[in-house]
């Protein structure tokens, strides 16, 4: 089973930042937290992981709690492109498998 | 990174028939997937497609349905077999590579997808 829970759906205006929440309160302490999304009609698409602290690429921000029972995608100015399904992923350590949740349906209209 | 390719992008099949999906990778790589993904829903992990074995299964998903093959480090193909109605899904054919620029940890990429109607 997943071992995240999501929001079902978010909305977002273009041009404003995305927050994206994810709970994942029986995170192992080696194992990290994987964003992926999917574009409709695509395949699933990385964008960040971390383990314990927060990270920064040319996609998005990822800001993980200190207890790292939860995390938050940030899209800083999301673009109509940015729809898409945005699974939170924490890669289990005993089987080294990403099991898929149901992840956040994220709209963002202009 | 890994560029995935897989064949047919989409197809409509009669019950009873089998379909093979085929998934070609630009580079070698160990650890490749197939995964299902039913009609508005998330994706289900269905196989580990192992070189040079037998594939290994997730619960809930057997070899006389789904039988793979997985002959050499760039290929695998999964089989669809006696459709029914209940198959038409979305299969993803998935790798990971471990990549020490990205905090050494491995990265998984995905194909496009095979769009499957059984009618």
């Amino acid at each position: 089973d997943a071992k995240t829970t999501q929001p079902t759906s978010m909305d977002c205006a273009e041009g404003r930042a995305a927050n994206l929440p994810c709970n994942h309160s029986t995170i192992s302490g080696n194992e990290y937290v994987y964003w992926y999304r999917q574009i409709h009609s695509q395949g699933p698409q990385y964008i960040i992981h971390g383990l314990k602290n927060n990270e920064t690429n040319e996609m998005a921000s990822l800001i993980i709690t200190e207890d790292r029972k939860s995390s938050t995608l940030i899209l800083p100015h999301a673009t109509l492109r940015d729809t898409a399904v945005y699974y939170c992923i924490v890669r289990d350590s005993n089987t080294d498998k990403l099991i898929f949740g149901t992840g956040t349906r994220l709209q963002v209209f202009p | 990174s890994a560029v995935i390719s897989q064949k047919p992008s989409r197809d409509i099949c009669q019950r009873g028939t089998s379909l093979t999906i085929q998934c070609q990778v630009d580079s070698q790589v160990t650890m490749m997937f197939w995964y299902r993904q039913q009609p508005g829903q998330s994706l289900t992990l269905i196989a580990t497609a192992n070189q040079g074995s037998e594939a290994t299964y997730e619960s809930g998903f057997v070899i006389d349905k789904f039988p793979i093959s997985r002959p050499n480090l760039t290929f695998s193909t999964l089989t669809v077999s006696n459709m029914s109605p209940e198959d038409s899904s979305i299969y993803l054919c998935s790798v990971e590579i471990y990549n020490p620029d990205r905090g050494s940890v491995t990265e998984a990429f995905f194909g496009q997808g095979t769009r499957l109607t059984v009618v």
